[in-house]
Formats: structure tokens, C-alpha cells, sequence
């Protein structure tokens, strides 16, 4: 089975910058994702992590180790529209379906 | 361009009845997913299909839900004799192709209350 941990609830402030931690224990492993969901929204993509190191895209990174079981989020130069849940996924090994966390709720405040 | 479109947006429906929830994939795309989110949680796995065929019911929490996608592209998840318990957000999600490496791209989600 899959177990995957983030938490709950994160306050940052506007210009900041902001790491989202997520640990997983996975039967396999196939990549992790970090999906964005405004509320009452759809998830929305922003990252795909399957080797172990850092993507950087823009204002946010997401960082993997498969060692570890870790990964993070980071969200740099914060503006009032990241204010949202933040998703850490993990697809299982030969499998499609997606195992999602609870989700971070990130507000960013003036 | 079209994403992930589906409907209705909010259905209320009392103990008892049957709904049934359409999901409108992006064109091309061979993987569908459909997914429940309970609020403040993160979305659950229910069923995905690769075109018309459904490849995984694992996550389908029981016998009264049923989905299907007859023709590889519209999906629908039906859900018989509600229960409350049934009330949360139904999101369906496509890829383009039917690695685990896909991106899932999600539509806006039906909301289910059930009274």
C-alpha cells in the first residue's frame, strides 16, 4: 500500500519563500507529483519528480529522494494568488493511478 | 483549448436515489480516471480506463457504483441508491497515453450532497 504524509496547514508571508515537505511509503514507486488545487478548483499540474534531485520551474522546485522517501515543494518570491492546497502524489510501480496525500493548505498573507 | 470538462457542477440528491455523473475528457486522450475528494482530503482513486476499457475498479467503493465509457471517450460514474456518506467531489482526470509518467489533467469536478 501507500502512505504519504504532508501537512496539514502552512502560513507564509508575500516575497517569502516556502518549502512543502512530503514523506511516502510506497510497495513501488513511479514518479511523484505536485498538483496545485484553489478551492472549489480543479488540481492543476506543476511538477513531476522521477530521479532523485531538483526541478526547477520558475518561481516553484520540487526536490526527490527515492532513498528517503522525501520530497519537497518550494515556492519562492510568494504572491497572494499561491494561496492553496498543495497535493503530493505518488504513482505506484506499474501502476497509472495516482496515491494522493491530504494536501497542504498554504495561505500567504501581506 | 478544451480541457476536462463535467457535469452537472453541484447535484443534490436525496437518500435513496440514483445519479449519474458525465465526464468529457480531453480529445485524444486514451487514460480516464475517475477520482473521489472528500472535503479537506486528498482525491481517492475509484476507476480508470484505458479507451473503452475499464482496467482498474479497485478503488470503487462499492457495488453501487458503477462506471463505464462505451466508446473510449465520454465517461460516466453512476452512483445507485445514494448514501450520504456518498457526498463529496467527483473529479475525472485524462492523460494522453497510458504510462504512470503522464501528467493527469482534471476537470473542475461534480459535487455531490446527498440529503
Amino acid at each position: 500500500g501507500q502512505n504519504i504524509d504532508q501537512p496539514t496547514e502552512m502560513t507564509a508571508t508575500e516575497g517569502a519563500i516556502v518549502q512543502i515537505n512530503c514523506t511516502y511509503q510506497t510497495s513501488g514507486f513511479n514518479g511523484l507529483f505536485w498538483y496545485q488545487q484553489h478551492a472549489g478548483e480543479a488540481p492543476t499540474f506543476l511538477s513531476y519528480n522521477v530521479l532523485d534531485g531538483l526541478e526547477e520551474k520558475g518561481r516553484f522546485s520540487s526536490f526527490l529522494s527515492r532513498s528517503k522517501g522525501y520530497s519537497y515543494l518550494l515556492l519562492k518570491e510568494l504572491q497572494m494568488k499561491d494561496s492553496a492546497s498543495y497535493l503530493c502524489a505518488v504513482g505506484g510501480a506499474g501502476s497509472y493511478q495516482l496515491t494522493f496525500g491530504k494536501g497542504t493548505k498554504l495561505s500567504v498573507i501581506p | 483549448g478544451a480541457g476536462v470538462s463535467q457535469s452537472p457542477r453541484y447535484k443534490v440528491a436525496k437518500r435513496g436515489q440514483d445519479v449519474a455523473l458525465r465526464c468529457d475528457p480531453i480529445s485524444g486522450h486514451v487514460s480516464l480516471f475517475w477520482y473521489q475528494q472528500a472535503l479537506g482530503q486528498g482525491p481517492e482513486f475509484l476507476t480508470y480506463f484505458q479507451n473503452e476499457a475499464q482496467l482498474d475498479k479497485s478503488g470503487l467503493p462499492s457495488d453501487r457504483f458503477f462506471a463505464e465509457r462505451p466508446e473510449g471517450s465520454v465517461s460516466t460514474l453512476k452512483i445507485q441508491r445514494t448514501q450520504q456518506e456518498d457526498s463529496a467531489v467527483y473529479l475525472c482526470a485524462s492523460s494522453l497515453a497510458t504510462g504512470g509518467h503522464y501528467e493527469q489533467y482534471f476537470g473542475p469536478g461534480t459535487r455531490l450532497t446527498v440529503t
